[in-house]
Parts: C-alpha cells; structure tokens; sequence
C-alpha cells in the first residue's frame, strides 16, 4: 500500500526534552511538509523539503528542526525551546511542491506536561 | 495577504440538505484551490480542488464554485449525510517563484442530523 506513515500516534513527553516525529512515504513524492494543527485553526506550515538534503522554514519554524537525508523520510524534532509544543502534528507530502494534491498522513498527537 | 477567510466555523445540516462552506482569498496569485475533508484524529483527504480557468466543478455529491472577480469559492455539499460529519478545509496555494505555499482556512465544523 502507498502512503504516509506517521509514529507514534500519540506521544507524551515532559517540558524541556527533545522529541522526534517520523513521517516516512512510499509515495515516491520530491515535496515534504510539516504542519501543526491547533483546535479552532487551520493548518499552520512547519518546515517543508524540495528535495534531499534541502529544506526551507514555514510560517513558524521556530523551536523545531528538520532532516531530509533521505527523499522518503521528513523526521520534525519538536525542541525545548518551542513554547507551546502541545499540538496535532501533520506530515504531506506531494509530487512536486505546490503542484497538485498533498497527501497527509494520520497525525501525530504529542502532549508535554 | 497570504491568508484565506474561511466561513461559517461550525454548520448543522439535516439530513439530505445542502450545506455550504465559504472560503475568500486576497492573494491574486493563487491558482489552485483544494478542499479537504478531516475526521476526528486522521488527517486530512483531498475532497475536491479547482483551478481558476473554470466556475465550476462537480464531482458526486459536492461541488465548486468559483468567482475569480470576486476572490471568492465555495463547497456545496448535496443531499447532505451523516457520515459527511468532518471538518472542511479550503486551501490556496500559488506560484513557486514567489515563495507561496499552501495556504489553509481555519476550518469549517460540519454537523450533518440523522
């Protein structure tokens, strides 16, 4: 099956570690995003990746970080100094950036207490 | 600029009526225009999508309408079901060259009454 996968799907961790998120996509897409979804809003832009081992900060990249080290893995580390990091993490990808349909995958809930 | 007014925040429907979700944009440069469809704890699934060189688009059950003069679109979403009970997204997203991307609404809660 082609798709996105994105682990865990919940993840909890206390306030000042690091946590990592994997997205992994068998879709053979170039483009890779990472969104942060809050209730009541829309989907806010992260980091998102061209191709390999290049990538470009979104709208609020601030406290998270980013790899493309290969073109089919977009891992998003949600660093201690992010703020506000409780939140409903989105990875897309696409066949080329902005051209056509983004394919999200199921989410990622993280929670620090 | 970059942003897209999505409207009404929450809509309750009966069953087999027509809902319908308003999106504006400011951004002239924009030139494609999805929507997508979220249940509770999934991501979301492109539902329908226009370019700006047609008015309208139907596929099924739902249906696009654009006004380019007026920077408008919205999703019609015939005999209305349950199972259409989700979160609506309209998204904008435009030329490369000049850094845009996707860009989202808030979102639109769909309640659809059996």
């Amino acid at each position: 099956d082609g798709g996105i996968t994105q682990s865990p799907k919940y993840l909890f961790r206390k306030e000042g570690q690091n946590v990592t998120l994997s997205c992994e996509q068998n879709l053979n897409h170039d483009a890779m995003y990472w969104y942060r979804q809050d209730p009541g809003q829309g989907l806010r832009l992260i980091y998102y990746s061209q191709i390999v081992n290049d990538f470009q900060k979104g709208d609020i990249a601030e406290g998270y970080s980013v790899s493309r080290e290969k073109k089919e893995s977009f891992p998003l580390t949600v660093t201690s100094a992010q703020k506000n990091p409780t939140a409903f993490y989105l990875c897309a990808s696409s066949l080329r950036r902005r051209d056509g349909e983004q394919y999200f995958g199921p989410g990622t809930r993280l929670t620090v207490t | 600029q970059q942003q897209v007014k999505q409207s009404p925040q929450s809509l309750i429907v009966q069953k087999g009526g027509i809902s319908i979700i308003n999106c504006a944009y400011e951004n002239t440069a924009f030139d494609y225009f999805p929507w997508y469809q979220q249940f509770p704890g999934k991501g979301p699934a492109l539902l329908i999508a226009i370019r700006p060189d047609v008015s309208e688009k139907k596929e099924g059950r739902f249906t696009i309408s654009f006004n380019k003069s007026a920077k408008q679109f919205s999703l019609h979403i015939m005999d209305s079901q349950p199972g259409d009970s989700a979160t609506y997204f309209c998204a904008a997203s435009g030329s490369p060259l000049e850094g845009q991307n996707f860009v989202f609404g808030p979102g639109t809660r769909l309640s659809v009454l059996p």
